[in-house]
């Protein structure tokens, strides 16, 4: 693993499952970050990390839920997948909160149907 | 409102000429702004960041900050066709935990 990797690259999934979406990160960044990229509305943070053992909500967090039990994982769930959910997911790392560099992971198509 | 603003363009320059990309933010707290590129189905790439009001420069791109007037430019000068992308203005924001807050990004088509 080199820098920070998502999986799965893409998912169809049927509204009211569950789904957890993966994201690994090598470099021993403190800060993690969930976005969803939707056409028209851009990069919304979900939910972020900036060590491990916290976390704290984004601009749109409401269906969604993270842990952080560890500095390299940081996964996101989707308790009960709903068709809005539909969105390209990616992951981003920093060394320390804001002030650096993010790194991004390579995304996670979702179609929730 | 989104707090970072750009124009979503299409920005379309010829070859060789200077692309000018423009973000306003709202956040007058805002220590960090940073320009991505995204290449359509790909990640964000970092291209500046910039902390201090004035210019810096980095080979072909210029980033201007102006934390009076809460504006932040991206210059690309020589422009070329693999310079197309959208373009992605991001300023930290306090209220969440200093996470990047990004505008909608700003299309740019550069023409040989």
């Amino acid at each position: 693993i080199a820098g920070i990797t998502q999986a799965p690259t893409s998912q169809i999934l049927a509204a009211g499952r569950r789904m957890t979406l993966r994201c690994t990160q090598d470099m021993r960044h403190n800060a993690m970050y969930w976005y969803r990229q939707d056409l028209g509305l851009g990069l919304r943070l979900i939910h972020y990390s900036n060590t491990a053992g916290t976390t704290g909500k984004g601009e749109v967090p409401d269906g969604y839920s993270v842990s952080r039990a560890n500095t390299d994982d940081f996964p996101l769930t989707l308790a009960s997948a709903v068709p809005s959910q539909t969105s390209v997911y990616f992951c981003a790392s920093t060394a320390s909160p804001g002030n650096t560099e993010a790194f991004f992971g390579q995304g996670t198509r979702l179609t929730v149907v | 409102q989104k707090e970072v603003e750009q124009n979503s363009g299409p920005l379309s320059v010829p070859e060789g000429a200077i692309a000018s990309l423009n973000c306003t933010y709202s956040d007058r707290g805002s220590q960090s702004f940073f320009w991505y590129r995204q290449y359509s189905g790909k990640s964000p790439e970092l291209i500046m960041f910039i902390y201090s009001n004035g210019d810096k420069e980095d080979g072909r791109f210029t980033a201007q900050l102006n934390k009076a007037s809460q504006y932040v430019s991206l210059l690309i000068r020589d422009s070329q066709p693999s310079d197309s992308a959208t373009y992605l203005c991001a300023v930290n924001r306090r209220d969440s935990g200093y996470a990047l807050n990004f505008g909608k990004g700003t299309s740019l088509l550069v023409t040989p």
